[in-house]
């Protein structure tokens, strides 16, 4: 089945302590994203890859890193969680057409408490 | 800066009432524009993709239509299960194609 695989799905943690939330992909998409889904603001997208080693930033990347060494996964890294982090966090992907993106699809979606 | 506007924010209808969500946008030049589904708990879920004014496309109960500045869901009849957000996104095109702009969503509930 094609489909993108967040973990972990619920995450309680404290400020300043280090976390990955993982993504994989098993549809051998090129492009692969991060958002996060807050009331009022909707999705907006913290960091984007367009292939292996090829990532940049989105429009709220301030706190987190990404990383994309192998095609299927791309990880998000939040080196130092702060309370305003506190979001429901989804991984999406894509396959590139010439100049267009088809659409995305996402994964299940990690809830994010920090404390 | 490209935008993305849904209305309305809530919208709550009886099972047959049909009904229309809104998707206003300004974009600098539009690539595509999605409606994605969201069930609560879950990611959104891809429903259709216009790409140039008077494009139409349908899918049971929904049907997405596109003009200049805004596209609309029209929903036939609508069943319980129809119940979700409904979210609008728009890819541009001087925003380079990975740039996707999404709404804030239209939460619908369909009451048997």
């Amino acid at each position: 089945e094609a489909q993108v695989t967040q973990n972990p799905r619920y995450l309680i943690t404290v400020t300043g302590k280090k976390l990955t939330v993982t993504c994989s992909q098993n549809m051998n998409h090129e492009y692969m994203s991060w958002y996060r889904q807050d009331p009022g603001l909707g999705l907006r997208q913290i960091y984007y890859s367009m292939n292996v080693e090829v990532t940049d930033k989105g429009d709220v990347p301030e706190g987190y890193k990404v990383s994309r060494k192998e095609k299927r996964n791309f990880p998000l890294i939040l080196e130092s969680p702060s309370p305003n982090q506190t979001s429901l966090y989804f991984c999406a992907s894509s396959s590139i057409t010439g100049t267009y993106n088809s659409p995305l699809h996402f994964g299940n979606g990690t809830r994010l408490t920090v404390t | 800066e490209d935008q993305v506007t849904q209305s309305p924010e809530a919208l709550r209808l009886q099972e047959g009432e049909s009904s229309s969500l809104n998707c206003s946008y300004t974009v600098s030049g539009l690539r595509g524009l999605f409606w994605y589904r969201q069930d609560p708990g879950k990611g959104p879920e891809f429903l259709f993709t216009l790409y140039s004014a008077g494009e139409e496309k349908e899918k049971e109960r929904l049907k997405a239509t596109l003009t200049k500045k805004e596209s609309f869901l029209h929903i036939t009849a609508p069943k319980p299960e129809d119940s979700a957000t409904y979210l609008c996104a728009v890819q541009a095109r001087n925003g380079g194609y990975q740039k996707v702009t999404f709404g804030i969503g239209t939460k619908l509930q369909v009451i048997p």
